[in-house]
């Protein structure tokens, strides 16, 4: 039973361009959250999504966007990359009503922004 | 605001107790969970409470009161293997899967 993949691993882009990253929840699981986690802190909630539509959303300007897929796969898509955006981000999946309050993360993508 | 108040670094020696204080002030609250991240790795799942009380699993045990804005996560019989960062985390909605994390608490457990 494959658990949350994550693409790409590690991404380098430039001040000003666009990334997406994209998360595969494991097999059965029909909810996605995104985290941001910069190095030495703990996870920071941007948003989730359920029944491809953004659920709830924490305090991240609307620069980060994303989608969620009929497969329940989901995309994080951020524009105008800042420096500060460099973090690994985190996928995380649930199934509601079951089990609820577990979530399983991914191994994250770490994005350097230079 | 919001935030979670939990130590930085913590250490211990095998076979040992040790236990990880969380404090919280939010303005939504369904329960606290327990996660453990070892370096480069993924959080992983370690407990969760909603109600006052204690929760025991293995050798973790979590307890939460809520009166208190307080939990702990209890760790028995330390191994080598649970030196890792250990975040509390506050569910602001019912289903428990939009958390806001503390900062973490690395945990270096010798020999």
């Amino acid at each position: 039973d494959a658990g949350v993949t994550q693409s790409p691993t590690h991404l380098i882009k430039t001040r000003g361009q666009q990334v997406t990253l994209r998360c595969s929840p494991k097999s059965g699981h029909d909810t996605v959250s995104w985290y941001q986690q910069a190095l030495g802190q703990g996870p920071q909630f941007i948003f989730q999504y359920y029944e491809e539509e953004e659920r709830q959303r924490g305090n991240f300007p609307d620069r980060f966007s994303g989608h969620q897929f009929p497969n329940y796969s989901s995309e994080l898509n951020v524009n105008a990359l800042l420096l500060g955006d460099s973090a690994l981000y985190l996928c995380a999946s649930s199934l509601e009503g079951l089990a609820y309050h577990e979530q399983y993360f991914g191994p994250g993508t770490r994005l350097t922004v230079t | 605001g919001q935030s979670l108040e939990q130590p930085s670094e913590v250490t211990a020696v095998e076979g040992a107790i040790v236990q990880i204080n969380c404090t919280y002030q939010t303005s939504g609250f369904y329960g606290l969970s327990w996660y453990q991240q070892h370096d480069g790795g993924a959080p992983t799942f370690l407990s969760y409470n909603a109600l006052d009380g204690l929760e025991e699993t293995g050798r973790f045990s979590s307890f939460l009161s809520r009166s208190d804005s307080y939990g702990y996560l209890l760790l028995q019989e330390l191994q080598m293997k649970d030196s890792a960062s250990y975040f509390c985390a506050v569910s602001f909605n019912q289903a428990g899967t939009a958390l806001i994390f503390g900062k973490g608490t690395t945990l270096s457990v010798s020999s």
